[in-house]
């Protein structure tokens, strides 16, 4: 499993909250990646990361930031949690061009 | 913009069948392509790594194959056991950075 957890694993927030995931990798990958999945649109990249500091966009990185203070941790972050960020959120690392996920937080906005 | 496409998006198949998952990809200028697995509820596992000047690449009963130039992949899965249900991910990488384009998906039912 490359070594990655995220957490938490399930979380239920209400609408104007702020909301920190975190990915936690211990084989100090230099890549970092936030996707998340949803029914009818399959996963989709939010945010990426190339190394401590420096991140960049993904497709749907509105509504989100990130940090990465740490080789092994980066954090997702919703400011202001809305219905539409209601979704499964996968943390993955790469490794030799090869891509490994995290178990997913399941968040859920009221 | 590059779009991934999975075809069918489900497929139910009887224990014992060799099967195969198509996926295409309107953009040839790939850096590579991957293969996954997902079970319900889960994350996803990767079964396949294909760069870009490769053809093929094989991991026990799956082998997966890319045609660049028809943006094309398959993935086949021989002698297909119940255990193999899930759904299967195609995703390209257009550059070394990662940042995966993903299809839909096939989900795949094999019926003791």
């Amino acid at each position: 499993d490359a070594g990655i957890t995220q957490s938490p694993r399930h979380k239920v927030t209400e609408t104007g909250t702020p909301v920190t995931l975190r990915c936690h990798q211990t084989e100090n990958h230099r890549y970092m990646y936030w996707y998340r999945q949803d029914p009818g649109h399959g996963l989709r990249l939010i945010h990426y990361s190339y190394g401590v500091k420096d991140t960049d966009k993904g497709e749907v990185s509105d509504g989100y930031s990130v940090s990465r203070s740490k080789t092994e941790d980066f954090l997702l972050t919703l400011e202001s949690a809305t219905s539409s960020q209601t979704s499964v959120y996968f943390c993955a690392i790469s490794e030799s061009d090869r891509e490994y996920f995290g178990p997913g937080t399941r968040l859920t906005v009221t | 913009k590059q779009e991934v496409t999975q075809i069918p998006a489900a497929l139910s198949v009887p224990e014992g069948e060799n099967l195969v998952l198509n996926c295409s990809f309107t953009d040839s200028a790939i850096y590579n392509l991957q293969w996954f697995r997902q079970d319900p509820g889960k994350g996803l596992t990767s079964l396949l790594l294909i760069q870009s000047s490769q053809r093929e690449q094989t991991s026990g009963r799956l082998n997966a194959s890319l045609d660049k130039s028809s943006g094309r992949s398959t993935l086949y899965i021989a002698a297909s056991q119940p255990g193999d249900s899930a759904t299967y991910l195609c995703a390209v990488a257009t550059g070394s950075q990662g940042n995966l384009i993903f299809g839909k998906g096939t989900k795949l039912s094999v019926k003791p």
